[in-house]
């Protein structure tokens, strides 16, 4: 079956750095994804990787090792707004997006 | 940057009843939407891919006569949640994908808050 793990819920400092480890077995791959879910909200893209290797946006980045099936987030100078599920999702060999249940991230003053 | 419209944000609704959603496009067009359905604590789970002009495409174990997918547009989706039960009560969420944008991007809608008394 197909299946995307991620820690269940973190902790971080306010100004902080945190990473969000993201592990998958899915039926092929054509890229993977990471959205901010605010609670009651819907998911807000944050970035894409299809190539291995780490891609830089400001004051997060995400990274991929296709042969390892494994991607992290990066949070850098964490804020409290940045108190959010973060969703991580892989496209499969269908074009199908299979979505990790989230991770809360709980940030502390 | 693009965005998605999702009408109503929630609504409350008794057993039995039929409950509409509608998912828009507002500045862009989208020959593809989805919808998502997403219980407390737990991952966005896909219903449907919806295609204008044609038939949705239903994930197994979704009931297409029980959720009703219309896409008679390029920037309306509605679905209808048919004879609703407690048990439907959830977060749907809709998103689109631009016909004129990157093949990989989704935006998603605000959501909609359905509960079933």
């Amino acid at each position: 079956g197909q299946n995307i793990d991620q820690p269940t819920e973190m902790t971080a400092t306010e100004g902080a750095i945190v990473q969000i480890n993201c592990t998958y077995q899915t039926s092929g791959f054509n890229g993977l994804f990471w959205y901010q879910q605010h609670a009651g909200e819907a998911p807000t893209f944050l970035s894409y990787n299809v190539l291995d290797g780490l891609e830089e946006k400001g004051s997060f980045s995400s990274f991929l090792s296709r042969s390892k099936g494994y991607s992290y987030l990066l949070l850098k100078e964490l804020q409290m707004k940045d108190s959010a599920s973060y969703l991580c999702a892989v496209r499969d060999s269908n074009y199908q997006l299979i979505w990790g249940a989230g991770t809360k991230l709980i940030i502390k003053p | 940057g693009a965005v998605v419209s999702q009408h109503p944000s929630w609504v409350i609704c008794k057993s039995g009843t039929s409950v509409k959603i509608e998912c828009r496009s507002l500045d862009f067009q989208a020959t593809t939407m989805f919808w998502y359905r997403q219980f407390p604590k737990q991952s966005l789970m896909l219903m449907a891919t919806s295609n204008e002009g044609s038939k949705a495409t239903y994930e197994q174990g979704v009931e297409k006569d029980k959720f009703l997918i219309n896409h008679a547009s390029l920037t309306l989706s509605t679905l209808t949640v048919t004879s609703a039960h407690p048990e439907d009560s959830s977060f749907y969420i809709c998103s689109a994908r631009d016909i004129a944008g990157s093949d990989y991007e989704q935006y998603f809608g605000p959501g909609t808050r359905l509960t079933v008394t």
